[in-house]
């Protein structure tokens, strides 16, 4: 079955700390993939995404992500991570269903930033 | 840009009631969707909509009804609210098949 994997429900950091995200698929094909950041009390907005080419794409704010088909992931990085990242990161995938596209999300990673 | 808006923010109901969300967007875009933010279960689709007067179920429809009369607004309607189905609901809009999706804030609803 298709799905998306967010296996840290919450990261914690200090300020100035480099990041990482872990989002893994599952398709048999190469996926959309996107990472989005949900601030308190807010909808979803978008970080970065991926259809195709140079597998490290580059967001807002200095996150990137890179896409690994070999490992089905799409892991989200930040060099230096600021108060302002604390969040819920969402990796969401678009796949390919019955001939329609289905964008599935992770559950969420909720990331703390200490200052 | 455009804006997608969604009314109310908060919305407090009975159990066993029937409710109705609003989301209105600007943006002419064709597809728009409801999903379903439960703490620690990411999103879920309940319905989305391609273009006016389509309506297409996601994973999540049961309990709801959607209504999609303009291509500028899409209402979902909570049938008979369950204690269990306290949630935020988030409206998106997009170009649909792999595009971006754009989200309005989100409709909190608690039920008593």
């Amino acid at each position: 079955a298709q799905s998306v994997t967010q296996p840290d429900a919450r990261v914690t950091v200090s300020e100035g700390a480099s990041l990482q995200l872990r989002c893994k698929y599952s398709y048999s094909g190469t996926p959309y993939l996107f990472w989005y950041v949900q601030y308190q009390r807010q909808g979803l907005q978008l970080l970065l995404k991926y259809y195709s080419g140079d597998p490290v794409v580059q967001g807002v704010n200095g996150f990137e992500a890179e896409f690994s088909k070999s490992d089905s992931s799409f892991h989200l990085r930040k060099a230096s991570v600021h108060w302002s990242d604390s969040a819920v990161y969402f990796c969401a995938a678009s796949m390919e269903s019955s001939g329609s596209w289905q964008l599935i999300f992770g559950s969420g990673t909720q990331l703390t930033v200490m200052p | 840009g455009g804006i997608i808006t969604q009314t109310p923010k908060f919305l407090i109901g009975q159990e066993g009631q029937k409710l109705t969300l609003k989301c209105q967007q600007n943006f002419n875009h064709d597809t728009m969707y409801w999903y379903r933010q439960d703490s620690g279960k990411g999103l879920r689709l309940i319905y989305y909509s391609i273009t006016e007067n389509d309506l297409q179920k996601g994973d999540l429809s049961e309990g709801y009804d959607a209504s999609r009369e303009k291509k500028s607004s899409f209402s979902l309607t909570v049938t008979s609210a369950q204690k269990n189905e306290m949630a935020v609901f988030l409206c998106a809009r997009g170009l649909g098949g792999a595009e971006t999706l754009y989200f309005g804030s989100g409709t909190r609803l608690t039920v008593l």
